[in-house]
């Protein structure tokens, strides 16, 4: 069973930026937070992981709170193609997926 | 570069029939998984194998699943005696490292039982 909470579904304006939260009160020491999002009718797509540090890429942010036990992926200019579900997950051994958040953009 | 590929993208099973989903993963990449998605919901992991050799199939089902990777690099999910309850788009990733390094995911391939 996944380990992480997220909403199941957010609303975002196009060229906004978007917080997506997720909670892993549960979380070890050892585990990462990894971000993949799944487009519509496509295989799911790695976006970015972390440990302790904020870590940036071309992608997105992910924002980590100091205790760990939530995140935050943050899109910086929301466009049309950025529209998936969104899935956070607590990875040691192996990665389960939830139901993830389905992002709305809207024009 | 080539990305997974999955075949064939669609198939329809009558109840009973046995199936073979194939999985070709990324050129180099060690590890392999096989995950089932239910409409509308995330993928389930079912099994993972580094190289030829299957660490963990967990997470498949029943006996009717079985999957098997014999040099290491394709794959191949067959369920046999196929019910209505398999009805899924089944995911195939591969990763260059162990099971928590960022895994490719292939496009599935959506399985009907009717």
């Amino acid at each position: 069973d996944a380990k992480t909470t997220q909403p199941n579904s957010m609303e975002s304006n196009e060229e906004e930026p978007v917080h997506l939260p997720c909670n892993h009160s549960t979380i070890s020491g050892t585990d990462y937070i990894h971000w993949y999002r799944q487009l519509p009718s496509q295989g799911p797509e790695y976006v970015i992981h972390g440990l302790t540090s904020n870590v940036n890429n071309r992608m997105a942010s992910l924002a980590i709170a100091e205790d760990r036990k939530s995140s935050t992926l943050i899109l910086h200019r929301a466009t049309l193609r950025d529209a998936a579900v969104y899935y956070c997950i607590e990875a040691n051994n192996d990665m389960r997926f939830g139901a993830g958040t389905r992002l709305t953009v809207k024009p | 570069g080539a990305g997974v590929s999955q075949s064939p993208r669609y198939k329809v099973a009558k109840r009973g029939q046995d199936v073979a989903l194939r999985c070709d993963p990324i050129s180099g990449h060690v590890s392999l998984f096989w995950y089932q998605q239910a409409l509308g919901q995330g993928p389930e992991f079912l099994t993972y194998f580094q190289n030829e050799a299957q660490l963990d199939k967990s997470g498949l089902p029943s006996d009717r699943f079985f999957a098997e990777r014999p040099e290491g690099s394709v794959s191949t999910l067959k369920i046999q005696r196929t019910q209505q309850e398999d009805s899924a788009v089944y995911l195939c990733a591969s990763s260059l490292g162990p099971r928590i390094y960022e895994q490719y995911f292939g496009p599935g391939t959506r399985l009907t039982v009717t």
